[in-house]
């Protein structure tokens, strides 16, 4: 079964910096590409970035591109997320989310993690 | 631009089907989408995978309820024998190399 945990929210200043875990378990981590996705209090659900299995190719929308990074380490299982320079609409729950084989659609969420940016 | 459109709400009666639509924009109907489904204050759960030709493939232990279809540049989600649990939000989501997009959601109210 696969099972994902997220954990490093919290509260933390305008302008500060978070990073973001997420465990993995019960598949072939290195072999899939991991996601993150955001959703604000009350909004839909955003997209915030992809890292493909081997961890070389990094995707953002562009309003994400400059301050968030994502990484991974297949040795441990874990995808990561740094944020820096955060402001209040930087806010939500963060959400892991493992891609399909093929790269395309999301197929495993993980619970979230909540991030308020608030002095 | 990929971007997908979906009406914020929708209602049916309980143990009746309801529709919900995703439309694609323009130059991109022939893109793939995947439904999910979020339950308050949880992670989204994946639905299905619609393809352009209707064809759909199921995650693992979604009811036989749910279904998938495709017309043109809109894609859905048939919930048939409408029960209370299915009273939440549902969102629609394509992709691109390098991209991944979402609908607005819908919100449906089962009364």
């Amino acid at each position: 079964e696969v099972q994902l945990l997220e954990s490093g929210g919290g509260l933390v200043q305008p302008g500060g910096s978070l990073r973001l875990s997420c465990a993995a378990s019960g598949f072939t981590f290195s072999t899939y590409a991991m996601s993150w996705v955001r959703q604000a209090p009350g909004k839909g659900l955003e997209w915030v970035s992809t890292i493909s299995g081997g961890g070389d190719g990094t995707y953002y929308p562009d309003s994400m591109k400059g301050r968030f990074t994502i990484s991974r380490d297949n040795s441990k299982n874990t995808l990561f997320l740094q944020m820096n320079s955060l402001r209040a609409d930087d806010t939500a729950v963060y959400f892991c989310a493992k891609d399909e084989s093929t790269g395309s659609y999301f197929d495993s969420w993980g619970q979230g993690t909540l991030v308020t940016v608030s002095s | 631009q990929l971007v997908l459109t979906q009406s914020p709400s929708a209602s049916a009666s309980l143990g009746a089907s309801v529709k919900l639509t995703c439309t694609l924009s323009s130059g991109h109907s022939s893109y793939a989408i995947a439904w999910h489904q979020q339950q308050p204050d949880k992670g989204p759960r994946y639905l299905m995978r619609v393809n352009s030709d209707g064809s759909h493939s199921k995650g693992d232990g979604i009811p036989d309820r749910f279904s998938g279809s495709s017309s043109g540049a809109e894609r859905y989600l048939t919930i048939s024998s409408l029960q209370s649990e299915d009273e939440t939000d549902y969102y629609c989501q394509a992709w691109a190399t390098g991209i991944r997009v979402f609908g607005g959601g819908t919100k449906l109210t089962v009364l």
